[in-house]
C-alpha cells in the first residue's frame, strides 16, 4: 500500500514557539488532510487542502495555524505560536484512490510543547 | 451538525468469544470508514462501506453499514489477542469528503 510519510516524528517544543510539522502524501493526489489527536482522545479534523487551497477547516484551525505545499510533493502544517493544548499527534491523510476509498494515513508526529 | 457515537467505549473479553461494537452517526451518509489504531501508533484502514447494505469481512472482524438506521457495527469473531487495538468508525459529510470520527472502541482480548 502506498504510504503517507510525515516528519518529524516526535518533535518537542517550548510553549510559543513555531513548529513546522511534514507530510510527504500519496503522489497525484489532489486531496490532503490533517487531523489531530490529543492522546487518549479520538480524533479530529483539522483542514482539508485541495489543489493547493483550503477547502474546508475546523474551527480548531484558528490563525494560528497555516498550511502549505511548498514545492508540490510536501505539505506542511504551521503552528506559529504553540500552547501546551496543542499537545497531540498530528496526522495527515491522502484519499487511497478515487475520493471515497479511504484515506491512508501518514505514520504521525507526536508534538509536545513544554 | 454530524455527530458519531461509538459504543462501547471500552471493551475487555475473553479469547475465543464474540463481540460487537456499535457506530451510530446522526445525519445522513452512506460512506463509513473503520480503523485501527495500535498505542501510539497511526490509523489502519479496516473497512469502507458506501452504501446501504453494505458488509466486508476480513478475518475475524465483519463490518456492516444501515444508511437508514445510521448504524455500523463491527463484529468481532472468536477474539484472538491480536485484536486487542483501538477501533474508530468515521463517517463522512454529506457535501464533504472529511471524516469525523466517533469516539473510539478500546479492545483488550485476555488470554
Amino acid at each position: 500500500e502506498p504510504e503517507v510519510t510525515q516528519t518529524p516524528s516526535h518533535q518537542v517544543t517550548q510553549m510559543g514557539q513555531e513548529v513546522i510539522l511534514r507530510c510527504v502524501p500519496i503522489s497525484n493526489h489532489l486531496y490532503f488532510y490533517w487531523y489531530r489527536q490529543i492522546l487518549g482522545q479520538k480524533v479530529e479534523f483539522l483542514v482539508s487542502f485541495y489543489n493547493n487551497e483550503i477547502s474546508e477547516k475546523s474551527e480548531i484551525f484558528d490563525d494560528q495555524f497555516s498550511v502549505e505545499r511548498p514545492d508540490g510533493s510536501n505539505f506542511t502544517l504551521k503552528i506559529r505560536s504553540t500552547k501546551l493544548e496543542d499537545s497531540a499527534m498530528y496526522f495527515c491523510a491522502s484519499p487511497k484512490g478515487a475520493a471515497n476509498y479511504g484515506y491512508t494515513f501518514g505514520s504521525g508526529t507526536r508534538l509536545t510543547v513544554v | 451538525e454530524l455527530k458519531v457515537e461509538q459504543n462501547p467505549l471500552f471493551l475487555s473479553m475473553q479469547e475465543g468469544k464474540n463481540y460487537t461494537i456499535y457506530c451510530n452517526y446522526s445525519t445522513t451518509s452512506d460512506r463509513l470508514y473503520w480503523y485501527r489504531q495500535d498505542p501510539g501508533k497511526s490509523l489502519e484502514s479496516l473497512f469502507v462501506l458506501l452504501s446501504n447494505g453494505a458488509v466486508k469481512q476480513e478475518g475475524r472482524l465483519m463490518a456492516s453499514l444501515d444508511t437508514k438506521a445510521r448504524l455500523s457495527t463491527l463484529h468481532i469473531t472468536a477474539a484472538v489477542h491480536d485484536l486487542s487495538a483501538t477501533y474508530f468508525c468515521a463517517v463522512e459529510g454529506s457535501g464533504t469528503y472529511k471524516y469525523i470520527f466517533g469516539t473510539g472502541t478500546r479492545l483488550k482480548v485476555l488470554a
